[in-house]
């Protein structure tokens, strides 16, 4: 079975600074998406950026970015020049194009606080 | 285009009794998925729907069921409501599986509380 993992429950970042969540899952599939979704106070939940895994190159949405090392099952998202709208809780979420395609896996998040 | 919409929002309910959520997906979208999201166990699966047909289904009992009707519309029934069903129910809806990357968009969320 595929498992998400998010290793920091917490992380604080400055307003303007970079910070960088951590995802590592464990799948036997070769073909699958990674994503990250934002959670706010509000509850909604909203995709911040995806990857496909057969893809090298590494997703960047604006002031998001991936970093995606495949043979290392690893999936981080770098926020940079964090603003306070940041602030939100973050799920690294796992989607496999074939025995858990039906089905989106998520993380136990990690809570993103924005320092003014 | 207007996002996935679900009703109630709020929703206080008793111990024994059933509940019913809805789900309306983006228009275009066939696929509906629901999941619970809970202080203790995080975002779980519940199960998910295409075409009126369930696809897939997460380790719930069978307290936990839905369903979707020709429109894409879902619905989500729990039966014997227990405490522990206390959550924020989310549904999310995706075009299909043929559509790379059939990305989810998610709904605000209906937050039951059983008492």
């Amino acid at each position: 079975a595929q498992t998400v993992t998010q290793s920091q429950p917490e992380m604080s970042v400055q307003e303007a600074e970079t910070v960088t969540l951590s995802c590592t899952y464990d799948t036997s599939e070769s073909d699958y998406y990674l994503f990250w979704y934002k959670q706010p106070p509000s509850r909604q939940m909203i995709l911040v950026i995806r990857q496909e895994a057969y893809k090298q190159q590494n997703a960047t949405e604006n002031r998001f970015s991936v970093n995606f090392q495949k043979a290392a099952k690893s999936f981080s998202l770098k926020i940079s020049d964090s603003q306070l709208g940041d602030a939100a809780m973050y799920f690294c979420a796992y989607r496999g194009l074939k025995t858990s395609y039906d089905k989106v896996i998520f993380g136990p998040g990690t809570s993103l606080s924005v320092i003014p | 285009k207007a996002g996935v919409t679900q009703t109630p929002r709020y929703l206080i309910k008793t111990r024994g009794q059933q509940v019913t959520l809805s789900c309306s997906p983006i228009s275009g979208h066939r696929s509906v998925s629901w999941y619970q999201q809970t202080p203790g166990q995080g975002l779980q699966f519940l199960f998910e729907y295409f075409s009126e047909t369930q696809r897939n289904k997460g380790n719930f009992p069978g307290r936990f069921s839905g369903r979707q009707f020709s429109n894409s519309r879902s619905e989500m029934n729990v039966s014997t409501l227990e405490l522990g069903d206390s959550a924020l129910y989310l549904c999310a809806s995706s075009q299909s599986r043929d559509v790379a990357p059939n990305e989810q968009f998610f709904g605000p969320g209906t937050r039951l509380t059983v008492l």
